[in-house]
């Protein structure tokens, strides 16, 4: 099976701009979350996806969005960039529910914001 | 807030036992997870425990008191393999993750 993959692995923008990520999950798996990851911070949750819906969020400032689709990938939007919001953005796919079984992520994309 | 500590960094020597501990006081406990993140690569799960007790699993063990709110990961016959971070998260009750800064690993020949 192929593992979780997300594009791109690396971004450089600016502040004030906004940014994509995507995340496709290993196939079958029905729940995606999403993690930012700082030096000082470690693993912070954003939100968590199945089945179109977002069922669980973090808390991150609304500039912070997501969503699923019908195949069960997911994207995730930052708007209005800031300097801190540099970081390693991990997704993480599992079958259903994140807390009752193993979360697979993916490598990251890593985000400069300059 | 949720407030899940672990060590910064740990150094031990090739073929020795070093012990990762994790303390948590959360809205909630659902489960612990430790996960391991090479420099560079994604976290893999490494073990869950949500009773009391010791899981074993090869060279490596995790021990949790729910009393305690605390965890440990042992990593045993250390190999430079395991030089890595370690990374604790709680499971709260609405099954959100949330995770501990981690600890990095250095394994010395």
């Amino acid at each position: 099976k192929a593992g979780v993959t997300q594009t791109p692995r690396y971004l450089i923008k600016t502040r004030g701009q906004q940014v994509t990520l995507s995340c496709s999950p290993i196939s079958g798996h029905r729940s995606v979350s999403w993690y930012q990851q700082t030096p000082g911070q470690g693993l912070q949750f954003l939100f968590e996806y199945f089945s179109e819906t977002q069922r669980n969020k973090g808390n991150f400032p609304g500039r912070f969005s997501g969503r699923q689709f019908s195949n069960s990938r997911s994207e995730m939007n930052v708007s209005t960039l800031e300097l801190g919001d540099s970081a390693l953005y991990l997704c993480a796919s599992s079958p259903q529910t994140p807390g009752q079984e193993t979360q697979y992520f993916g490598p990251g994309t890593r985000l400069l914001v300059l | 807030g949720q407030n899940i500590d672990q060590p910064t960094e740990m150094t031990a020597t090739e073929g020795a036992i070093v012990q990762i501990n994790c303390t948590y006081q959360t809205s909630g406990f659902n489960g612990l997870f430790w996960y391991q993140q090479h420099a560079g690569e994604a976290p893999t799960f490494l073990s869950y425990n949500v009773l009391d007790g010791l899981e074993e699993k090869g060279r490596f063990s995790s021990f949790l008191s729910r009393s305690k709110g605390y965890s440990y990961l042992l990593l045993k016959e250390l190999q430079m393999k395991d030089s890595a971070s370690y990374l604790c998260a709680v499971v709260l009750d609405d099954y959100k993750l949330s995770f501990g800064a981690g600890t990095t690993v250095t394994v010395r020949a």
